[in-house]
């Protein structure tokens, strides 16, 4: 049972260069999630899914874009990179549920953008 | 103001001292409350839930009140393997069970 699995785990890109980390989960969570992770910052919240097809806004949105085709798989995308989303970047997912809110985390994927 | 605070620190205990960290959240709609620990460069994992009355797993207590949302974790009797960031977790309600973390405490546990 992989759990959630992240790819790339990690990638430089030029400013101005796009990509996309994948964010796979096997456990049929209803729920995903993309933060970022800074020193001294904490996690932030991106965006995230609640259902195949949805995406919201989180606490820091530009410059991100996201799709969730496929209930298993949540996409982030950097259209333009720059250097301040040089980051590590974490997936997480979550069945639906009040009695189920605890996350399961990928294991990050450090991302330098030059 | 960020919607959970928590103590910057860091932490620097001798082994077996007890230990406390603080959080406090401002959406009183929250719902969920957790630690979470987090090790130098890997995802963070589970500590444990905290609920109004008070929950304790084995050397570590975590207390929630509501009126004044506040959150606590207790480590008693901190072993060398406690070393790592401790991130205090609110869920609310609505938005899709928003999940924010605070910032995190870091605390180095030294023989």
């Amino acid at each position: 049972n992989a759990g959630v699995t992240q790819t790339p785990k990690f990638r430089v890109l030029k400013t101005g260069q796009s990509m996309t980390l994948l964010c796979a989960q096997d456990m049929n969570h209803e729920y995903m999630y993309w933060y970022r992770q800074d020193p001294g910052m904490g996690l932030r919240l991106i965006h995230y899914s609640v259902g195949e097809g949805t995406t919201a806004k989180g606490e820091v949105p530009d410059g991100y874009n996201v799709s969730r085709l496929k209930k298993q798989n949540f996409l982030l995308g950097l259209e333009s990179a720059a250097p301040s989303q040089t980051s590590v970047y974490f997936c997480a997912s979550r069945r639906q549920g009040t009695g189920a809110n605890v996350l399961t985390f990928g294991a990050g994927s450090r991302l330098t953008v030059l | 103001r960020k919607e959970v605070e928590q103590d910057p620190g860091p932490f620097n205990v001798p082994e077996g001292a007890t230990v406390a960290f603080n959080c406090t959240y401002s959406n009183s709609a929250s719902q969920s409350f957790f630690w979470y620990r987090q090790d130098c460069r890997k995802e963070p994992k589970l500590l444990m839930s905290v609920y109004s009355s008070g929950n304790e797993d084995g050397r570590f207590t975590a207390q929630l009140n509501r009126a004044s949302q506040y959150i606590s974790l207790l480590i008693r009797d901190s072993k060398l393997s406690d070393s790592a960031t401790y991130l205090c977790v609110v869920t609310a309600a609505t938005g899709g069970f928003k999940t924010i973390f605070g910032a995190g405490t870091r605390l180095f546990v030294k023989a």
